[in-house]
């Protein structure tokens, strides 16, 4: 089983729709977790971290569920610059002495592909 | 340009030539991380280094593979007798710790190096 589980997708969404990705891990020692974006080509990019009690960035709502490992992203009034892979990124800890160090495990990616 | 550069961006080789990647990561960063993603999956992390120390291997890392980051500053990754399979996008990426004023789970990366094995 992999360590962080995503439906790859594609979303195709009309223009201002609202979508939804959902994502499992399966280490519950896992300590934080993030969404990252990644448009076609390019480098992966920090959208927004994960909080338990949800959390909201302008169009963007992550949830998570820690009894049931589950991570969720919500992107509300999409954008046509929108389209990209969206990855669920894990965090567990390396080893490196000062125990703050991350190791970030990423899943497979949700493709969304947004329409006129 | 100040963030992480990696050379080359692309690389052609045949089966069981050896190639070598180099990685610059943002100069006050003190983590530098390799991964590598090919088509349709997410990166998958390889190795990382606090400064010069390499602190964690993935099982990924056969004994074809080797990184070094000798100064604490930029970083090599080679491959060694190159297979099919190795071919992939190869990232680098760095980042500091909260303590000196990072983001928690921000990594930066570079563009990449991608590797085709004939």
């Amino acid at each position: 089983r992999k360590e962080v589980e995503q439906d790859p997708g594609p979303f195709n969404v009309p223009e201002g729709a609202t979508v939804a990705f959902n994502c499992t891990y399966s280490n519950s020692a896992s300590q934080s977790f993030f969404w990252y974006r990644q448009d076609c080509r390019k480098e992966p990019k920090l959208l927004m971290s994960v909080y338990s009690s949800g959390n909201e960035d302008g169009r963007f709502t992550a949830q998570l569920n820690r009894a049931s490992q589950y991570i969720s992203l919500l992107i509300r009034d999409s954008k046509l610059s929108d389209s990209a892979t969206y990855l669920c990124v894990v965090n567990s800890p390396l080893r490196d002495g000062a125990g703050t160090a991350s190791k970030l495990t990423f899943g497979t990616g949700t493709r969304l592909q947004v329409t006129l | 340009d100040t963030g992480v550069s990696q050379d080359p961006r692309h690389k052609i080789t045949k089966r069981g030539q050896n190639v070598t990647f180099r990685c610059d990561p943002i100069s006050e960063h003190n983590r530098l991380y390799w991964y590598r993603q090919t088509l349709g999956q997410g990166p998958e992390f390889l190795t990382y280094f606090q400064n010069e120390a390499q602190l964690e291997k993935s099982r990924l890392l056969s004994d074809r593979f080797s990184a070094e980051r000798p100064k604490g500053s930029f970083s090599t990754l080679e491959i060694q007798r190159t297979e099919q399979g190795d071919s992939a996008m190869y990232l680098c990426a760095s980042s500091i710790n909260r303590l000196a004023g990072g983001r928690s789970g921000e990594l930066f990366f570079g563009e990449g190096s991608r590797l085709t094995v004939l």
